[in-house]
């Protein structure tokens, strides 16, 4: 597609339950990434796959957190029991290879989960 | 591990004034820099990049921003602001060595205020 796109944009879960954000990066990047934004705390890096490589979870904030990537194209973000600290905008991006060579990283428009 | 201090969280200016938004990065290693801009309700889009050669970056919308490696900063300015430049500035740091994913690390945000 032409850009990254992510679903759902909006998301009212109760405490307790599992969510599943998705996100489509841009064809042909081999790098994904997922960011959590919440007031006043800016973008914490969650997680970054590139290609077939093992993925760095050094960011994913607890075991309720995990991520797939399927085919080394779409990915899904798996909130397990959900807590009212997740409330946040969760921000998909990715590039064509990895930011350390300089590659651009194009973000989504954010998935905005509130936990009630 | 790297990373990034924008030291301040809100800086008011008025229209067609200059501004000079701060940014100082941590790394053991050559860092490439990027500021990306996220007007309200929007997505994060990249402003401009540091990655090798002239020191003075120039970026979209009239923005530049001078790496400085014995200082360790990134500042972004512009000359001269408008009412539409009102948003949400990140500076963010990648580094990149064999055996690091050179992630995108991200500071705090800092929030442009442009008054008439």
């Amino acid at each position: 597609g032409a850009g990254v796109s992510q679903s759902p944009s909006n998301k009212v879960t109760e405490k307790g339950k599992d969510v599943e954000l998705r996100c489509d990066p841009i064809s042909g990047h081999t790098a994904l990434y997922w960011y959590r934004q919440s007031l006043g705390q800016g973008l914490e890096f969650l997680i970054y796959f590139q290609g077939n490589s093992a993925p760095d979870k050094s960011g994913l904030p607890s075991d309720r957190f995990s991520a797939e990537r399927t085919g080394g194209s779409v990915s899904t973000l798996t909130i397990q029991r959900t807590q009212q600290e997740d409330s946040a905008v969760y921000l998909c991006a990715s590039s064509l290879g990895s930011p350390g060579r300089g590659n651009t990283i194009y973000f989504g428009e954010g998935s905005w989960l509130t936990v009630v | 591990a790297q990373s990034v201090t924008q030291l301040d969280s809100q800086v008011p200016v008025f229209e067609e004034a200059p501004v000079e938004l701060r940014c100082n990065y941590s790394s053991s290693v050559s860092v490439y820099l990027f500021w990306y801009v996220q007007y309200p309700n929007q997505g994060l889009q990249l402003l401009l990049k540091y990655l090798s050669g002239s020191t003075l970056v120039k970026g979209i919308n009239g923005f530049e921003a001078e790496f400085n490696k014995s200082q360790t900063s990134f500042h972004l300015r512009k000359p001269s602001v408008h009412i539409s430049d009102t948003a949400e500035y990140f500076c963010a740091v990648s580094d990149w060595f064999p055996g690091n994913t050179g992630k995108l690390i991200f500071g705090q945000g800092t929030t442009l205020q442009v008054k008439p």
